[in-house]
């Protein structure tokens, strides 16, 4: 079973604050997710990269950066945090862009004070 | 852009029956259409993924119908356990924003109960 992981597990900042949520996959996936999942909202896309080095805009990037220093690893910062950012977030990976099943990280939650 | 509606956010039933969860899609492509689940602190995980239009696809028991005509992938099962509890993600495969990308309906919580 393909592997994804995510740390940390869950997190508490303060507003104003750098957060970083790292993932890690063991896939040999070209492509990396970073979603946002809220109440009511499902899983919506922040950012994505489909190759080292390079990161391409979701559909909500505001508020957030993101960042692929290599095939495996893939970072998701938020440079000032706010209140509004307290959500669970999911990394995912996938072979191909399209039509093909995403692996999970199990999450990490984030709640921002 | 292309979207996903899940009508119901909440369906309760109780061991056995049947249950039926509504997906209905928008896009201007070929439709690749996906059923994703969630148990309580679990990563979801793909459950069943179709393109081809009225033919079912099953796993665990689940099954689902692309039906291309009127733009809907419900799931079903005929008999519902409590290890069924869990929220469930339609999805599409398809375009918004301007980019490629899976695009998930708001889920359905099922609550199985005893």
């Amino acid at each position: 079973e393909a592997a994804v992981t995510q740390s940390p597990r869950s997190k508490v900042a303060v507003t104003g604050g750098k957060v970083t949520l790292s993932c890690h996959q063991t896939n040999n996936h070209d492509y990396m997710y970073w979603y946002r999942q809220d109440t009511g909202h499902g899983l919506r896309l922040i950012h994505y990269s489909y190759v080292a080095d390079s990161t391409e805009k979701g559909d909500i990037p505001d508020g957030y950066k993101a960042s692929r220093p290599s095939q495996e690893n893939f970072s998701l910062i938020l440079e000032l945090a706010s209140l509004s950012q307290t959500a669970v977030y999911f990394c995912a990976s996938s072979g191909t862009i399209s039509n093909e099943r995403l692996f999970f990280g199990h999450g990490t939650k984030l709640s921002v004070l | 852009g292309d979207s996903v509606t899940q009508t119901e956010g909440l369906v309760t039933l109780t061991k056995g029956l049947p249950v039926m969860l509504n997906c209905t899609y928008q896009t201007t492509y070929s439709p690749f259409l996906f059923w994703y689940v969630q148990h309580l602190n679990e990563a979801p995980k793909l459950l069943l993924k179709s393109s081809t239009d009225n033919k079912r696809t099953e796993h665990q028991g689940f099954y689902a119908t692309l039906h291309k005509s009127s733009s809907s992938f419900h799931l079903q099962k005929s008999s519902v356990q409590l290890s069924d509890s869990a929220l469930y993600f339609c999805a599409l495969s398809g375009a918004s924003s301007g980019s490629w990308q899976l695009i998930f309906g708001s889920g359905t919580q099922l609550t199985v109960m005893p």
